[in-house]
């Protein structure tokens, strides 16, 4: 069974452009959520999508958008890029019955912001 | 925000000691968890717990959600080389999504042969 597969697995952009992260999550997996990881903050949650619908969302700013399709699929924009954005994003999926709160994270997608 | 606190925030130890580490916090947790990140990986599921006083264990490793939901330790017996990593202890608070972890800032394992 296939894992979490994020593309790409590494990019390099500078500051003011936008970057578009992909993730598809484990077969049969409805649930994708979003995390960014920074040596400063930790692992921080972006946002959950269930059924093409936000379910939850964290304390990041507009510039942080996602949306996820009808196969599951997900991805997550942030436009305007800042030096902070610079961090490991990770993607992780979730499926009912696999027990409440269980996230299976794919690599993540490391983004360095020049 | 909320914080977890994590420590310590890092160890080095020699192969075959226990390890013992823990996270603490001034809120309520419903739900705690214990994860393991490797180099260029991401974290990896080690023990969940859902209810005060669960204790837990997979293999060598040893999980207890604390009374009080504020807290959760992780105990590895006999370490071996490849426990080298990064711990995370996790969270959901109340009224945050299933899927809304409050993560710790990580227990940095070294483990010398």
């Amino acid at each position: 069974k296939a894992g979490v597969t994020q593309t790409p697995r590494y990019l390099i952009k500078t500051r003011g452009q936008q970057v578009t992260l992909s993730c598809s999550p484990i077969s049969g997996h409805r649930s994708v959520s979003w995390y960014q990881q920074t040596p400063g903050q930790g692992l921080q949650f972006l946002f959950e999508y269930f059924s093409e619908t936000q379910r939850n969302k964290g304390n990041f700013p507009g510039r942080f958008s996602g949306r996820q399709f009808s196969n599951s699929r997900s991805e997550m924009n942030v436009s305007t890029l800042e030096l902070g954005d610079s961090a490991l994003y990770l993607c992780a999926s979730s499926a009912p019955g696999a027990g409440a709160n269980v996230l299976t994270f794919g690599a993540g997608s490391r983004l360095t912001v020049l | 925000g909320q914080q977890l606190n994590q420590s310590p925030q890092s160890m080095f130890i020699q192969e075959g000691e226990d390890v013992s580490m823990n996270c603490t916090s001034s809120s309520i947790f419903n739900t705690w968890l214990w994860y393991k990140q490797e180099p260029g990986e991401g974290p990896v599921l080690l023990i969940a717990l859902y209810k005060a006083g669960e204790l837990t264990s997979n293999g060598r490793l040893t999980a207890q959600f604390g009374i009080t939901r504020k807290d959760s330790f992780l105990n590895i017996s006999a370490s071996i080389p490849s426990d080298v990593g990064i711990y995370f202890c996790a969270g959901q608070l109340p009224g945050a999504g299933s899927y809304q972890l409050t993560f710790g800032k990580g227990t940095k394992l070294s483990v010398i042969p």
